[in-house]
């Protein structure tokens, strides 16, 4: 089944503590981002990559870290998790070469207390 | 800067009825138009793309329209049901890049 899967999908932390969030997708899709949501904010994209090797910002990067060493993985870094990243976080992928569906994974939720 | 805007923000009506999810944004130099659901504490499901040089998509009870010039799009849902309960998000991507701008969204309550 073609999905994007992410792990953990619950997690709460504290501030300060380092924690990576991973995402897979297995459809060898080219692009990947990372997105939070927020209430009255909407979806905002955080990171996002278009191959592997290839990572740029996206609205609001700040604080946040991302690798692309295989095509299939994008793992989102938090060196330093502060309150202000409690949120609710969906990895993304679509292919390359032309319009095309974006698909999402199931989110994680992410309280840091 | 593209903003995206999703009027009414909530809407609720009678099972069977059919129904017109309006999006907006300032941008028109848009790549494409990709319509989501939503469901609560799950991720989003994407139901229909829109590329730029189309005026329209249509996938079973779902169809959607692009007009550019105007910067509009629209969600027609037809005969709806109670499953189709959910939050649907328009997002216009801008570019080859990877970005969605997100509007917040229309909350849809179909009563049985």
């Amino acid at each position: 089944e073609a999905q994007v899967t992410q792990n953990p999908r619950y997690l709460i932390t504290v501030t300060g503590k380092k924690l990576t969030v991973t995402c897979s997708q297995n459809m060898n899709h080219e692009y990947m981002s990372w997105y939070r949501q927020d209430p009255g904010l909407g979806l905002r994209q955080i990171y996002y990559s278009m191959n592997v090797e290839v990572t740029d910002k996206g609205d609001v990067p700040e604080g946040y870290k991302v690798s692309r060493k295989e095509k299939r993985n994008f793992p989102l870094i938090l060196e330093s998790p502060s309150p202000n990243q409690t949120s609710l976080y969906f990895c993304a992928s679509r292919r390359a070469g032309g319009p095309s569906e974006q698909y999402f994974g199931p989110g994680t939720r992410l309280t840091v207390t | 800067k593209q903003e995206v805007t999703q009027i009414p923000a909530a809407l609720s009506v009678p099972e069977g009825e059919n129904l017109v999810l309006n999006c907006s944004f300032t941008d028109s130099a848009i790549y494409n138009l990709q319509w989501f659901r939503q469901d609560p504490g799950k991720g989003l499901t994407s139901l229909l793309l829109i590329q730029s040089s189309q005026r329209e998509q249509t996938s079973g009870r779902l169809n959607a329209s692009l007009d550019k010039s105007s910067g509009r799009s629209t969600l027609y849902i037809a005969a709806s049901q109670p499953g189709d309960s959910a939050t649907y998000l328009c997002a216009a991507v801008r570019g080859a890049t990877n970005k969605l701008i997100f509007g917040t969204g229309t909350l849809l309550a179909v009563q049985p």
